[in-house]
C-alpha cells in the first residue's frame, strides 16, 4: 500500500498559487518526500523531493513539516499547463538499497482560467 | 540521450496471446521497474530489478514475467494475456549512484489492449 495519502482533487485559478497536501504519518527518518506529476496519459515527471528541509526549484516549493507528518507542493503561479495529477510518494534514498517505490492514486489538479 | 525508450506505443491483443513490451534506457540506470496504470488506481508495480541478472516482484506480479539480461534493456512479457492486462504500462529507471537525487525517469508508455 502507498505511505501517503492525498485528496483526490483539487482546483485552482490561474495565476494563483496551488497548495497541495501530503500525508504521510508513518514515514521513517531515513524515508524521503519526492513529488511527481503526470499530465495527460505521459509517463510521470519528477518535481522535487526534500527530507526534512524546506525545497525550492525552477517548478516548485515543498514545505515539510518538523514532524515530518505531512508536506504541501507549491505552484508559486498555477497555469493551464499545471493541470496534471500530482503524486507525493516517499522513499528511501536508493543509494543505500532499493526501495519499492509505490505511487498511490495522487491529487488530480485541475487549473481554472 | 534519449531517456527511457519503451516500445509499442499501442497494442492490441486477443485473450491468449503473448507479446513483450520492450523498455531500454541509455542513461546506464542499474534500477528498472514496470508499473502498470488503470483509471482511478495511480501507478501498481509489476516487477523491478536491481542490476543485470536480478529481478524481484511488485505488487501485481501475476501473469507478467521479466529478465534483465543488459543494464540497458528490461522486458516485460505477457504469456497469456487476459482482459484484466489491459491497462498503460509503463517502464521506469533510476540509479544509486546520483544519491539522494535519483528521480525515477519514465517512458510515456504502451497503451495495451486486450479484447
Amino acid at each position: 500500500d502507498a505511505k501517503t495519502t492525498q485528496p483526490p482533487s483539487m482546483d485552482c485559478a490561474e495565476g494563483r498559487a496551488a497548495n497541495l497536501p501530503c500525508n504521510h504519518s508513518t514515514i521513517s527518518g531515513n524515508e524521503y518526500v519526492y513529488w511527481y506529476r503526470q499530465i495527460h496519459s505521459q509517463g510521470p515527471q519528477y518535481i522535487i523531493h526534500g527530507l526534512k528541509n524546506n525545497e525550492t526549484n525552477e517548478m516548485a516549493s515543498l514545505i515539510i513539516t518538523e514532524d515530518r507528518k505531512s508536506s504541501t507542493l507549491i505552484l508559486p503561479h498555477a497555469t493551464l499547463r499545471d493541470t496534471a495529477v500530482y503524486y507525493c510518494i516517499v522513499r528511501v534514498a536508493p543509494k543505500t538499497s532499493y526501495d519499492k517505490v509505490i505511487f498511490g492514486p495522487g491529487t488530480s489538479l485541475s487549473v481554472i482560467p | 540521450n534519449a531517456g527511457v525508450t519503451q516500445t509499442p506505443k499501442f497494442q492490441v491483443l486477443k485473450t491468449g496471446q503473448s507479446m513483450t513490451l520492450q523498455c531500454a534506457q541509455d542513461m546506464n540506470h542499474e534500477y528498472m521497474s514496470w508499473y502498470r496504470q488503470d483509471p482511478g488506481m495511480g501507478l501498481r508495480l509489476i516487477h523491478y530489478s536491481v542490476g543485470a541478472g536480478i529481478t524481484d516482484q511488485g505488487e501485481v506480479p501475476n501473469g507478467y514475467n521479466v529478465s534483465r539480461s543488459t543494464t540497458e534493456d528490461f522486458p516485460l512479457r505477457l504469456l497469456s494475456a487476459a482482459p484484466s492486462q489491459t491497462s498503460v504500462y509503463f517502464c521506469a529507471s533510476t540509479s544509486p549512484r546520483a544519491g539522494t537525487y535519483s528521480p525515477l525517469h519514465f517512458g510515456n508508455g504502451t497503451r495495451l489492449t486486450v479484447t
